[in-house]
């Protein structure tokens, strides 16, 4: 039981480029949520989902798009990075709504 | 009024002490309550849960919920230098989940 993968671990960016943020996990969980975290700042809600095929909007949700094709996978998109999109980006999942969120170990991401 | 706050720190403390840490919330929809744990270049691992007022312990944890007063607390007994890492408050309700900033705890041997 692997819980929580995210990949990559580590990436830089050019501005302009693009890039999919890869998360699956293991636990049949329904919920789904993508966050960034900014030093200082807490965790930021972008995208999240409560089933396949359903995804809806976070707190900051500009610049990036999800899709959730299956239980297990939730990829977020970065289309034309900004360095404004450069953080720590962890992807987490739950079985019942917002409550006992389990985490990925982060995806560190440098947009210069 | 920020909906969670907590003092982000950080906070010193030699081992063994109590560590003490406390968030307030504005929102009275929140009905669950949450403490993360998170050390450094790592993503947060739930550490207590708790769904109503008063006190849960987990060996030398203790949650403190006062949904009266909106606030919670965690108390850290006989700190250890491995609890040395960022601890944040969460929040939940209406199919919502907010946290604190977090709160950078430092346990000196």
């Amino acid at each position: 039981n692997a819980g929580v993968t995210q990949t990559p671990k580590f990436r830089i960016l050019k501005i302009g480029q693009s890039m999919t943020l890869q998360c699956t996990q293991d636990m049949n969980h329904n919920y789904m949520y993508w966050y960034r975290q900014d030093p200082g700042m807490g965790l930021k809600l972008i995208y999240y989902s409560v089933g396949a095929g359903i995804t809806d909007k976070g707190e900051v949700p500009n610049g990036y798009n999800v899709s959730r094709s299956t239980t297990e996978d939730f990829p977020l998109r970065l289309e034309l990075a900004a360095p404004s999109q450069t953080s720590v980006y962890f992807c987490a999942s739950s079985y019942q709504g917002y409550n006992e969120q389990f985490f990925g170990p982060g995806t560190r991401l440098t947009v210069l | 009024q920020k909906e969670v706050e907590q003092d982000p720190g950080p906070l010193s403390v030699p081992e063994g002490a109590i560590v003490s840490l406390n968030c307030t919330y504005s929102n009275s929809a929140f009905q669950y309550f949450m403490w993360y744990r998170q050390y450094s270049r790592k993503g947060p691992e739930l550490l207590m849960y708790t769904y109503s007022s008063g006190n849960k312990e987990d060996g030398r944890f203790t949650a403190q919920v006062d949904k009266s007063s909106k606030y919670i607390s965690l108390f850290i007994r006989d700190s250890q230098p491995s609890d040395s890492a960022t601890y944040l408050c969460a929040m939940g309700g209406n199919n919502r989940l907010a946290f604190g900033k977090g709160n950078q705890v430092v346990v000196i041997p």
